[in-house]
């Protein structure tokens, strides 16, 4: 079936490093998404990893892909208070169109 | 703006009335993506065209739902005979046919259904 599941919450302290894990179920989709969510705001694409990686480094991002296990992490170094939003872990399907988003996981960050 | 817009941003609405979103892409994106989302929850896809043809349907679009994109570019978006359960974020995303797509996200129409 078509689920990608997340943690709903996650709390850290300002310039620790945030996990954000997912785990997704079709082993054919072709990449991956992090979005970004702030109140009142649009999705924001955060970054991507194609299926035939490992890991994907872009600044204060690591992205982690774990095809075995269907298991996608992001961790975001040095958190700082304008991190907290909602990020959405989402599965692309082959073709490009249809994306399965996870209900969002709330982070919260503490000054 | 050269962004995605949407339009309404709000939109109340009785039980049982017609609502028309409206969903216009950033002008080169051939694709177009429609999606509702609850409170508490991430994005349920909806249809997809790809220039005016309407390519695919989720299960989730009832025949209430109807989304049209005559010439290829805006978008509309209608339900009739709203319920309750219509309630929600409608959003638009649109993007370019590439091997990499990435799908760009407009603000949303808010919908609430009295």
């Amino acid at each position: 079936g078509e689920d990608v599941e997340q943690s709903l919450f996650l709390s850290v302290r300002e310039g620790d490093s945030s996990v954000i894990n997912c785990t997704y179920t079709d082993s054919s989709s072709t990449y991956l998404y992090w979005y970004k969510q702030e109140p009142g705001a649009g999705l924001q694409l955060l970054t991507y990893i194609f299926s035939n990686m490992d890991m994907k480094q872009d600044q204060r991002l690591t992205v982690l892909l774990n095809k075995k296990d269907k298991h996608l992490s992001l961790r975001i170094a040095d958190t700082q208070t304008g991190d907290s939003a909602i990020y959405f872990c989402a599965e692309v399907y082959p073709g490009g169109f249809k994306t399965i988003f996870g209900a969002g996981t709330r982070l919260f960050v503490k000054a | 703006d050269t962004g995605v817009s949407q339009d309404p941003r709000h939109k109340i609405t009785k039980r049982g009335q017609n609502v028309t979103f409206r969903c216009d892409p950033i002008s080169e994106h051939n694709r177009l993506y429609w999606y509702r989302q609850t409170l508490g929850q991430g994005p349920e896809f909806l249809t997809y065209f790809q220039n005016e043809a309407q390519l695919e349907k989720s299960r989730l679009l009832s025949d209430r739902f109807s989304a049209e994109r005559p010439k290829g570019s805006f978008s509309t978006l209608e339900i009739q005979r709203t319920e309750q359960g219509d309630s929600a974020m409608y959003l638009c995303a649109s993007s370019f046919s590439s091997t990499f797509v990435e799908q760009f996200f407009g603000p949303g129409t808010r919908l609430t259904v009295l």
